[in-house]
């Protein structure tokens, strides 16, 4: 099992470029989530899906969209990328009834 | 309102002294879970332990206990005998149920703990 995978591991945006965080996970998790990670902040909750095609804004939804087409991916856009969105980015998943929540790698988008 | 507080934002010890990272947290729910994970340098998140509310009992894995207090909302983490390899920063996080039933964590802003040789 690779667990959650995301993809790109690093990007750099100019303001106002757009792209999409692709995450996935090969466990047949049933809830996903995504997350920033700011120095000082914590980790914060972007969007989070609880199956597929159904998601749900967490803490800091702005500026971010996504989609569950598939159970096993969760999608996360940008779709004008401000400076205020660099970060790293992490996408979990856990099965329902059991809160574990597996990360990814993490994502460094950098938007200049 | 859901909130963890994680007081202390950097620690340094030097090897193999005792270190405790505090972690107090808010919630109106009952039943929850509360989390610690440990983040190293590399960046990814490392799940250490997982305690659900109604259970208190502290629990020890090797170098690593946890103290569960109900009474003063805090779950804190302790580290014998601290390592170099121990240095990282360690979040504190709180489970809780949302609207339509899923859960999600509250972190907190993290500790980072250096151990020096």
């Amino acid at each position: 099992n690779a667990g959650v995978t995301q993809t790109p591991k690093f990007r750099v945006l100019k303001t106002g470029q757009s792209m999409t965080l692709l995450c996935a996970q090969d466990m047949n998790h049933e809830y996903m989530y995504w997350y920033r990670q700011d120095p000082g902040m914590g980790l914060r909750l972007i969007h989070y899906s609880v199956g597929e095609g159904t998601t749900a804004k967490g803490e800091v939804p702005d500026g971010y969209n996504v989609s569950r087409l598939k159970k096993q991916n969760f999608l996360l856009g940008l779709e004008s990328a401000a400076p205020s969105q660099t970060s790293v980015y992490f996408c979990a998943s856990n099965r329902w009834g059991i809160n574990e929540q597996f990360f990814g790698p993490g994502t460094r988008l950098t938007v200049l | 309102a859901q909130k963890v507080t994680q007081a202390q934002t950097e620690i340094s010890v030097v090897e193999k002294e005792d270190v405790t990272l505090d972690c107090v947290y808010e919630t109106r729910d009952t039943t929850y879970y509360l989390f610690w994970y440990k983040q190293p340098p590399s960046g990814e998140l490392v799940f250490l332990i997982r305690r659900n509310s109604f259970d208190e009992q502290n629990e020890i894995s090797g170098r690593y206990s946890w103290n569960f207090q109900k009474s003063t909302s805090s779950f804190n983490f302790t580290i014998t005998a601290s390592q170099v390899v121990d240095s990282a920063v360690y979040f504190c996080a709180l489970s809780i149920i949302t609207q339509g039933g899923s859960e999600k964590l509250v972190f907190g802003k993290g500790t980072k703990l250096t151990v020096n040789p």
